[in-house]
């Protein structure tokens, strides 16, 4: 059971908006930053928005973070087939002194 | 550019120590950053192992605290981990990783090495 809440799956079609939820509390996103990562298959994650809304160089404009209250989200708008991936969300806890991370999005583009 | 290899026995037996060290070319561990791990059990999700400040602090997940030890050598360039008593629950993907500002904020990763723990 993670500390963040995210659906397991999600899928759109190329071209098409789609948005991937993170829920927590107030002692992770409601106090910290949100940091979102993909992975592809057999890959180590790769860092794709940092500190809620920031996307580290390189990484297409098509991708947005988003911050309210305790629950963040990852916006990708033209949906492309090579987006198809998992996503993870991840935030320190202050009660837990930890970083946790959520359980997943497996996005799937049809 | 930083990079992070990750080296250590494949198998590790029930009860036995897991050891993993991260060695890390371009860029020197005393300069700062965090240094970590984060563990992926196969088909299942990442979970936070803990992180070093280069400089000494720790933070561990409570989950593993009293298991777990991470430690750096800086004249080597190296930082490890060391995770006591392992169980099968313990078999995962294992990825060093590096922070440069914040501990959740992971700029740079492993390639991930497969620890399986059977006898």
């Amino acid at each position: 059971q993670s500390v963040l809440t995210q659906s397991p799956s999600a899928s759109g079609t190329p071209g098409q908006r789609v948005t991937i939820s993170c829920s927590g509390s107030s002692s992770n996103i409601g106090s910290n930053s949100v940091y979102w990562y993909q992975q592809f298959p057999g890959t180590a994650p790769k860092l794709l928005i940092y500190r809620n809304n920031q996307r580290p160089s390189g990484v297409p404009d098509r991708f947005s973070g988003s911050k309210s209250v305790t629950s963040a989200s990852l916006a990708i708008s033209g949906l492309r087939s090579e987006d198809e991936a998992d996503y993870y969300c991840a935030a320190w806890d202050d009660s837990l002194s930890a970083v946790v991370f959520g359980g997943g999005t497996k996005l799937t583009v049809l | 550019q930083v990079q992070l290899q990750e080296s250590g026995p494949g198998l590790v037996k029930p009860s036995e120590t897991l050891s993993l060290t991260c060695t890390v070319s371009g860029y020197s561990i005393s300069s700062g950053h965090y240094w970590g791990w984060i563990r992926q059990p196969p088909g299942k999700g990442l979970e936070w192992i803990g992180s070093r400040w280069h400089s000494g602090s720790t933070y561990y997940n409570p989950s593993l605290k009293s298991r777990l030890t991470i430690s750096i050598d800086t004249s080597k360039n190296q930082f490890s981990l060391k995770l006591s008593s392992v169980t099968a629950a313990d078999t995962a993907v294992y990825y060093c990783a590096s922070s440069i500002t914040m501990i959740g904020e992971i700029d740079y990763w492993g390639q991930g090495t497969l620890v399986t723990v059977s006898s």
